[in-house]
């Protein structure tokens, strides 16, 4: 498709679960981003992969948050040991230009953890 | 993670009013942008703002990025019910080209 696509659209683990969320760009997109957004709440940055640049991973809030990237195309999320605090939507966003803040977002994965 | 702050964080206007909105950073930024999210989507760009002082009007919209580069608004004229969704700054330092920092929003919702 033209845009971004993210999957599972929708996911219910319980606590302590593994879950990978993935999200396919927008073909010839450099940079990918994942954004973490709880209820009723705005973007919270997590990880940022540009080109074959290391990762900007400074937004991930624990060690249990890791993030995957082949080449300039497919990225994995992925979370171990979920707890009820991950419940939350997680959007990925891919640019042509890092530098211009315009970001083209996916639909989200929503994740509800019991 | 940092937040900028926005308000209000919520409005209900009726149909053919303008509306104003706001973000305000204790950061400089060197790009201001807004986006606009409806239930179940991901965010939209709404218009992109890369100097200070800047006014940009995008159809209805126009947005201004402040002198101080530390805040921006926003204004909708003649709002009409497709504009109901949640509105988000979003700010660009130097030094962190691809990271944006997201608002806390401006939840709009417009009456007939």
């Amino acid at each position: 498709g033209a845009g971004v696509s993210q999957s599972p659209s929708n996911k219910v683990t319980e606590k302590g679960k593994d879950v990978e969320l993935r999200c396919d760009p927008i073909s010839g997109h450099t940079a990918l981003y994942w954004y973490r957004q709880r209820l009723g709440q705005g973007l919270e940055f997590l990880i940022y992969f540009q080109g074959n640049s290391a990762p900007d991973k400074s937004g991930l809030p624990s060690d249990r948050f890791s993030a995957e990237r082949t080449g300039e195309s497919v990225s994995t999320l992925t979370i171990q040991r979920t707890q009820q605090e991950d419940s939350a939507v997680y959007l990925c966003a891919s640019s042509s230009d890092s530098y211009t803040g315009e970001l083209f977002f996916g639909e989200g994965s929503r994740l509800t953890v019991l | 993670g940092q937040q900028l702050n926005q308000s209000p964080q919520s409005m209900f206007i009726q149909e053919g009013e303008d509306v104003s909105m706001n973000c305000t950073s204790s950061s400089i930024f060197n790009t201001w942008l807004w986006y606009k999210q409806e239930p179940g989507e991901g965010p939209v760009l709404l218009i992109a703002l890369y100097k200070a002082g800047e006014l940009t009007s995008n159809g209805r919209l126009t947005a201004q990025f402040g002198i101080t580069r530390k805040d921006s608004f926003l204004n909708i004229s003649a709002s009409i019910p497709s504009d109901v969704g949640i509105y988000f700054c979003a700010g660009q330092g130097t030094g962190t080209a691809s990271k944006l920092t997201f608002g806390t929003g401006t939840r709009l919702q417009v009456t007939l």
